[in-house]
């Protein structure tokens, strides 16, 4: 199976400010087909999780471009600029590149 | 819009069995891949299962950890998606989602269901 290292596991954020956060697959992420199959989920305390951006750098529909994401191969990295309160909760990453299916441990956005 | 609800959680005791729905809407339900994904407290979701679309003949995979024990299936008339759980053992307990499968990635969630197993 894919394993999925998120980093860090928490960090704290004032508002406004800039996060990165680092997900790294234990094999390459990029499909027979030529693309690269990696999304990044936001879990909002009591909620389910939401789709936030697929495909590495891709915005879901309605999706604020605060939310920014890059990376190839292994290494991959959502960035949240202008960090605001409704950010909070738990950031995942997940590959659909090999069955199965699999995602990262999650990081923790507190806001100071 | 899309949406999708699940029901039938609870509580059930250890060898037991529960069925759980997704009731969706907004979309063409044929069209797509549908999973059952769930999340213990505190931890990272795990995928259960899916059952593929018309086009690809509505067969099913699961995860083994599940496998044998587990059961996706769909009503495509009503716009159903279920999952049949026997032999419940107490690291089943979770929250349980049903979730739509874009290409590569799960587009929209339910809002989960709460799965105890516990004497």
């Amino acid at each position: 199976d894919v394993v999925m290292t998120q980093t860090p596991v928490s960090l704290s954020v004032s508002l406004g400010g800039q996060v990165s956060i680092s997900c790294r697959s234990s094999q390459s992420l990029v499909h027979n087909n030529g693309n690269t199959y990696l999304s990044w989920y936001l879990q909002k305390p009591g909620q389910s999780p939401q789709l936030l951006i697929y495909k590495v750098s891709n915005r879901f529909s309605g999706i604020s471009d605060r939310f920014s994401g890059s990376g190839s191969g292994t290494d991959f990295t959502l960035k949240i600029s202008r960090v605001e309160p409704d950010d909070l909760g738990v950031y995942y990453c997940g590959q659909g590149t090999q069955y199965p299916l699999t995602f990262g441990s999650g990081t923790k956005l507190e806001i100071k | 819009e899309v949406k999708l609800l699940e029901s039938g959680g609870g509580l059930v005791q250890p060898g037991g069995s529960m069925r759980l729905s997704c009731a969706a809407s907004g979309f063409t339900f044929t069209d797509f891949y549908m999973y059952w994904i769930r999340q213990p407290a505190g931890k990272a979701p795990e995928w259960l299962g899916f059952i593929r679309n018309k086009a690809n003949g509505y067969t099913t995979e699961y995860n083994p950890s599940v496998k044998g024990r587990f059961t996706i299936s769909r009503d495509n008339t009503q716009n159903m998606l279920y999952l049949q759980m026997n032999t419940l053992r107490a690291e089943d307990t979770a929250t349980y989602y049903c979730a739509r499968f874009g290409t590569g990635y799960f587009d929209y969630w339910g809002q989960g269901v709460m799965v105890t197993v516990s004497s």
